[in-house]
């Protein structure tokens, strides 16, 4: 099966730094989705990638679909403290586009 | 809007026992899934369905059963509790595969 690795597992970072976290694929994806899950809550879509090469920003975060089509990464700029939580990279695929979750990178941001 | 409703929010179970947590949609969306989150660890896709009467095994399927009656309703069923099961339980719906993926709260559930 597809194997689908994110890192860093966990992150510590005073407010204000910038952050990057990524993900790699051993199979060509179509899709890379990264969601945002807060304490307590079920996960929020942050940004949807579906082109190879492709760079979109939602405020602070900027996201890129690897042009291998393999990987893609997530930054944050400025971090604030509300940023903390889990942060997971996603991919639709196979058979039926089922949805898939990398394990997530873990965000704790120190004021 | 309500989106996506999960019942209940948190549930104690003893061993053996059995229970269905419930999870309905409001957004007319093919897709739904049921995810399972251990502490510290990232969500495990336990079942999927692509449409009303279809549904399909995810990667840890063994202990739950689902049904897809309803494009509405996809409810999840432990038949027989054990403490591996003791997890969050998300239940999530999209339009399709490959679109955004609208989640509920969470069920919290504890088996002893």
């Amino acid at each position: 099966g597809q194997q689908l690795n994110q890192s860093p597992q966990s992150m510590f970072i005073q407010e204000g730094e910038d952050v990057s976290m990524n993900c790699t694929s051993s199979s060509i994806f179509n899709t890379w989705l990264w969601y945002k899950q807060d304490p307590g809550e079920g996960p929020v879509l942050l940004i949807a990638l579906y082109k190879a090469g492709e760079l979109t920003s939602n405020g602070r975060l900027t996201a890129q679909f690897g042009i291998t089509r393999k990987d893609s990464f997530l930054n944050i700029s400025a971090s604030i403290p509300s940023d903390v939580g889990i942060y997971f990279c996603a991919w639709s695929g196979g058979s039926n586009y089922k949805l898939t979750f990398g394990k997530g990178t873990l965000l704790t941001v120190n004021p | 809007n309500a989106g996506v409703t999960q019942t209940p929010k948190f549930r104690i179970l003893k061993i053996g026992q059995s229970m269905t947590l419930q999870c309905t949609q409001d957004m007319n969306h093919n897709y739904m899934y049921w995810y399972r989150q251990d502490p510290g660890m990232g969500l495990k896709l336990i079942y999927y369905s692509v449409g009303a009467g279809i549904t399909d095994k995810g990667e840890v399927p063994n202990g739950y059963n689902v049904s897809r009656s309803t494009t509405e309703d996809f409810p999840l069923r432990l038949e027989l509790a054990a403490p591996s099961q003791t997890s969050v339980y998300f239940c999530a719906s999209s339009t399709e595969g490959d679109t955004e993926a609208f989640f509920g709260q969470g069920t919290r559930l504890t088996v002893v």
